[in-house]
């Protein structure tokens, strides 16, 4: 089992919709980030939370440290979310393990 | 600030031949790893350097992998007799320290044939 789960794996959408993509993780982390790849490879990094819930234009980012989930939402999708969204996590490590781990990836497609 | 770029974009090579990639990651970030990625997966830990010194390495990185940041600037990553296995998207990030966000480069794609 991976230390890291998202779901869905796959997500199509309509133009407008609100979009939920969740991550599970299985370990100790001292924080959790959510990046975004667009196709040719290019990762860019939306949100890091160690804590509570962050908002950037039309993205939310929730975490439960509680209940090891967090959640990405996208309000108003457009088009041009489409992407694949990637949970990763930097663990909670005595011995000071800086790597993040990360999910397999969500991939959207927001259709016209 | 022009970012975390990475040379070359792509790579194509013959089995058994020697690569170096390279990275230049954003200036000031001391913190810089390594992350490899194929196709459908999420990427995969291979090393890390704090600075000039290399903090970590993944059981991942087999003794045909070298990765060197000499002056705590900008680093290379060399894959030597590359196997077909080897063919991956490597991908560069930089953090100024661990609290910090990771901003990754655009990777390069290696194909080994």
């Amino acid at each position: 089992k991976n230390e890291v789960e998202q779901s869905p794996q796959n997500l199509t959408a309509q133009e407008g919709e609100f979009i939920t993509i969740n991550c599970s993780y299985s370990v100790g982390i001292s924080a959790l980030h959510w990046l975004q790849q667009h196709p040719g490879g290019g990762i860019v990094s939306l949100f890091m939370l160690s804590s509570g819930k962050k908002k950037h234009g039309r993205l939310i980012a929730t975490i439960n440290i509680q209940e090891k989930h967090s959640s990405l939402h996208i309000t108003a999708s457009h088009p041009r979310d489409s992407a694949v969204y990637i949970c990763a996590v930097r663990l909670h490590s005595q011995g000071g393990s800086e790597k993040l781990v990360f999910g397999k990836g969500t991939k959207l497609t927001v259709n016209p | 600030d022009t970012g975390v770029s990475q040379d070359p974009r792509h790579k194509i090579t013959k089995r058994g031949q020697n690569v170096t990639f390279r990275c230049d990651p954003i200036s000031e970030h001391n913190r810089l790893y390594w992350y490899r990625q194929t196709l459908g997966q999420g990427p995969e830990f291979l090393t890390y350097f704090q600075n000039e010194a290399q903090l970590e390495k993944s059981r991942l990185l087999s003794d045909r992998f070298s990765a060197e940041r000499p002056k705590g600037s900008f680093s290379t990553l060399e894959i030597q007799r590359t196997e077909q296995g080897d063919s991956a998207m490597y991908l560069c990030a930089s953090s100024k320290t661990v609290n910090t966000e990771a901003f990754f480069g655009q990777g390069t794609r290696l194909t080994v044939v």
